[in-house]
């Protein structure tokens, strides 16, 4: 089985930083990816973790501890273009279906 | 550009027939492609797996008489939602991915069907 945990819902101001939790139970892990949707489009890939550490890409920067079941992805520089819902999603093989969690909401604010 | 493209993008149906969405894998061979299911405010379900040249594996819960799955090539699978109901209105998302983007998966834009 799986289990992931997220925060429901975030808010924040434009210039702000924000870190985004998942928690994650799997039969199996191989890497932790990060997507981002906005209302009424389809998901699209931010970033992925398969090693322990933060991976940066641009404002975003994911982060992943495979010993503690856990990973971040970090905002920084929010613009309100960020607004969106954001999904962590694990991978139990290199070649392993895409599950998502209920995802975070983050609010952007002037 | 996009690399995952589906189409009809909104379509809209009576109750009673069927309705096909297409997704294509734009320059990568697809060998899997996933289809995933989204109500207002939800998260996106994961309905079947697609591989090409085979049977479709679905999901718990997913009728497969229902949303008959096809990928007969490389760079095509087909939903077909058959006897269309109401509740069936959603948001439908193809996925796929390919070794060339290592573990990235490509979404296509996504179809919205209404059934009236």
């Amino acid at each position: 089985g799986q289990s992931l945990e997220q925060p429901s819902e975030v808010t924040a101001v434009e210039g702000a930083i924000v870190q985004i939790n998942c928690t994650y139970q799997t039969s199996g892990f191989y890497g932790l990816s990060w997507y981002q949707q906005h209302d009424g489009g389809a998901p699209t890939f931010l970033s992925y973790n398969a090693l322990d550490g933060l991976e940066e890409t641009g404002r975003f920067s994911s982060f992943l501890s495979r010993s503690d079941s856990y990973g971040y992805l970090l905002l920084q520089e929010l613009q309100m273009k960020d607004s969106a819902s954001y999904f962590c999603a694990p991978l139990r093989t290199n070649t392993d279906k895409l599950i998502f969690g209920t995802g975070t909401r983050l609010q952007v604010f002037p | 550009g996009a690399v995952v493209s589906q189409h009809p993008s909104r379509v809209i149906c009576k109750s009673g027939t069927s309705v096909k969405i297409e997704c294509r894998s734009l320059d990568f061979q697809a060998t899997t492609m996933f289809w995933y299911r989204q109500f207002p405010k939800q998260s996106l379900m994961l309905m079947a797996t697609s591989n090409e040249g085979s049977k479709a594996t679905y999901e718990q819960g997913v009728e497969k008489d229902k949303f008959l799955i096809n990928h007969a090539s490389l760079t095509l699978s087909t939903l077909t939602v058959t006897s269309a109901h109401p509740e069936d209105s959603s948001f439908y998302i193809c996925s796929a991915g390919t070794s060339r983007s290592g573990n990235t998966i490509y979404f296509g834009e996504g179809s919205w069907l209404t059934v009236v």
